[in-house]
């Protein structure tokens, strides 16, 4: 299993640019979600998916749009960059075990918005 | 609004020492909190998880507690090792399922040899 694969691992934008990162699980996680991670700060939840075309917003939803076609797939789509959208994304899935929950992350994909 | 704070921010430690890691949360109301590793240039990895009716964990060196009702964990490592050195991060969730967790800044931790 690859586990959680994020792609690009970098990207700079200029400001105004749209475009996509890509998330995809090969485990049949249900749930899945997007957070961003900025210096001296806690990651913070973008969006998040319960199951293929279940999608809903997190803390900092703005900006970003979510799309679950597929089980395996999370693609987080940004519409117009922004400076402020410059930040670590990691992409995580998780499955249910009784009652607790196992998460799995993606590295994270880098991204300059200048 | 649920809030995660961790202390220190920064911890170096010399190799063999045992240490605690200090997590806080405003609202005690929460199912489960866990703790992650997060290795420079790489994702999260979870270490441990702690239901709300559990006091603590344990994985090998690591022991998690949680303190419900005052909204603290700790995370206590024995034994440090260079190996140990990475952002260690908590978090809490307040719903079963769904990958809602708020998480907290951080703790990065230095074990020198």
């Amino acid at each position: 299993n690859a586990g959680v694969t994020q792609t690009p691992k970098f990207q700079v934008l200029k400001t105004g640019q749209s475009m996509t990162l890509q998330c995809a699980q090969d485990m049949n996680h249900e749930y899945m979600s997007w957070y961003r991670q900025d210096p001296g700060m806690g990651l913070r939840l973008i969006h998040y998916s319960v199951g293929a075309g279940i999608t809903d917003q997190g803390e900092v939803p703005n900006g970003y749009n979510v799309s679950r076609s597929t089980t395996e797939d999370f693609p987080l789509r940004l519409l117009s960059a922004a400076p402020s959208q410059t930040s670590v994304y990691f992409c995580a899935s998780s499955y249910s075990e009784g009652p607790n929950e196992k998460l799995f992350f993606g590295s994270g994909t880098q991204l300059s918005v200048l | 609004k649920q809030e995660v704070t961790q202390i220190p921010a920064a911890l170096s430690v010399p190799e063999g020492e045992n240490l605690v890691l200090n997590c806080s949360f405003t609202d005690s109301a929460i199912y489960n909190l866990q703790w992650f590793r997060q290795d420079p240039g790489k994702g999260l990895t979870s270490l441990l998880l702690i239901q709300s009716s559990q006091r603590e964990q344990t994985s090998g060196r690591l022991n998690a507690s949680l303190d419900k009702s005052s909204g603290r964990s700790t995370l206590y490592i024995a034994a440090s090792q260079p190996g140990d050195s990475a952002t260690y991060l908590c978090a809490v969730s307040r719903r079963i399922y769904g990958n809602k967790l708020v998480f907290g800044a951080g703790t990065i931790l230095r074990v020198k040899s």
